[in-house]
């Protein structure tokens, strides 16, 4: 069972916006603005969409964008393509003892 | 352009222990800007942190897995280890090495992936 809460699978059709969420609890992503997202293509290892909730490592599309509400924060991808297709992972800093959660991972499907 | 790269066997025996290697191109290990991690991935399922070094050899483990985790860096061939004692078929999994920015937990860049199989 993973530490963060994400759906498992959100599906959207190109052109479009869709959002996936983050869920965890007031010592992780409550507490801190250390939230990073990821992407991943099957077969291949993830990559730095979002980290500190909002900023984007250069080269990062405009298009993934961050934000954080309570314990719940949450990835949106706008103007959908089907090569978003992928799967999403979210982590957090959770202190000085567990250090990093993650959450479950959630498949996008692209329409 | 920051590249990793992991090395080590693919196959282990229960109860052995799993032996990897990053190998770190494109910028000092020493750098101040990067800790450096493993995370990895049962097939099928989601990722896992396992822990991060400093080039200090300062380390942060995942408590699951502390007691059985060695973290070390080697600076003088760029190169940071992981040693994961006493695995079982539970450890089978994709291990990626990473940078990790400015801290434990923001995983930059990462290595291709390396399997490693337990199994007798």
């Amino acid at each position: 069972q993973s530490a963060l809460t994400q759906p498992r699978s959100v599906s959207g059709s190109p052109g479009q916006s869709v959002t996936i969420s983050c869920t965890g609890t007031s010592s992780d992503v409550g507490r801190y603005d250390y939230v990073s997202w990821y992407q991943q293509h099957p077969g291949k290892a993830p990559k730095l969409l979002i980290y500190d909730v909002i900023k984007r490592p250069s080269g990062v599309s405009d298009r993934f964008s961050g934000s954080k509400s309570g314990n719940t924060a949450s990835l949106t991808i706008s103007g959908l393509q089907a090569e978003d297709e992928a799967d999403y992972y979210c982590n957090s800093y959770a202190g000085s003892y567990t250090f990093v959660a993650f959450g479950g991972g959630t498949k996008l499907t692209v329409l | 352009q920051l590249q990793l790269q992991e090395s080590g066997p693919g196959l282990v025996k229960p109860s052995e222990t799993l032996s990897l290697t990053c190998t770190v191109s494109g910028d000092s290990i020493s750098s101040d800007t990067y800790y450096w991690g493993w995370i990895r991935q049962p097939p099928g399922k989601g990722l896992e942190w396992i822990g991060s070094i400093y080039h200090s050899g300062s380390t942060h483990y995942n408590p699951s897995l502390k007691s059985r985790v060695t973290i070390s860096v080697d600076t003088s061939k760029n190169q940071f280890s992981l040693k994961l004692t006493s695995v079982t078929a539970a450890d089978t999994a994709v291990y990626f090495c990473t940078s990790v920015l400015g801290s434990v937990f923001r995983f930059h860049h990462w290595g291709q992936g390396s399997l490693v199989t337990v199994s007798s």
